[in-house]
């Protein structure tokens, strides 16, 4: 039982590139989660997910796009990487919004 | 925009101290409150999920209150221990499906 897994641990873009971060979930959970985490700002939840097919906005979404195809995977991409874009992100799934959150290891991200 | 806050920002305790944090919350469009557990160098880790005024949950020396009606929940360890340490945050669902983080409680348990 892997629990929730990203996909890369760490990564370095130059100011405009593209990337994709992968959430995994092996918990049939319904609900995932993207979150990025900066000095001062806690965690703040960018978009997530109340089902396969479905995405909906966090507080700081602007940026970013998800993708929900399969239910155990979340995605999460950046079209053209900005320098605020640095952060930790972490994944999280739950069966709902009454149930507990199981987070990941995090993914650290700079933009050069 | 559901302002959750927390107080202290930081706390220093004895090992032994109970201590207490708190989390505060627009009362209005309430609609569940959790507790996470953050050790440096790893993920947060749930504690608890609350939804009803008055519920009081508890998890070996670790215990939680909600009140709905005036916006807050209190997180308390009894006996704090050097594995304590860590920083505590609280998260609110609201009515309208968003969820906001606090920036948590630091603590540190000094042997």
């Amino acid at each position: 039982n892997a629990g929730v897994t990203q996909t890369p641990k760490f990564r370095v873009l130059k100011t405009g590139q593209s990337m994709t971060l992968l959430c995994a979930q092996d918990m049939n959970h319904e609900y995932m989660y993207w979150y990025r985490q900066d000095p001062g700002m806690g965690l703040r939840l960018i978009h997530y997910s109340v089902g396969e097919g479905t995405t909906a906005k966090g507080e700081v979404p602007d940026g970013y796009n998800v993708s929900r195809l399969k239910k155990q995977n979340f995605l999460l991409g950046l079209e053209s990487a900005a320098p605020s874009q640095t952060s930790v992100y972490f994944c999280a799934s739950s069966y709902g919004v009454y149930n507990e959150q199981f987070f990941g290891p995090g993914t650290r991200l700079t933009v050069l | 925009i559901l302002n959750v806050e927390q107080s202290p920002q930081s706390l220093h305790v004895q090992e032994g101290d109970s201590t207490n944090f708190t989390c505060s919350f627009p009362s209005s469009n309430f609609y569940a409150l959790h507790w996470y557990r953050w050790e440096t160098a790893k993920s947060p880790e749930a504690l608890f999920v609350m939804t009803l005024n008055g519920d009081e949950k508890k998890k070996g020396r670790i215990s939680a209150t909600l009140n709905t009606k005036e916006g807050y929940s209190y997180l308390y360890i009894k006996g704090s221990q050097p594995e304590d340490s860590a920083t505590y945050l609280c998260a609110s669902w609201d009515t309208g499906n968003q969820f906001y983080f606090g920036t948590g409680t630091s603590l540190t348990v000094i042997p």
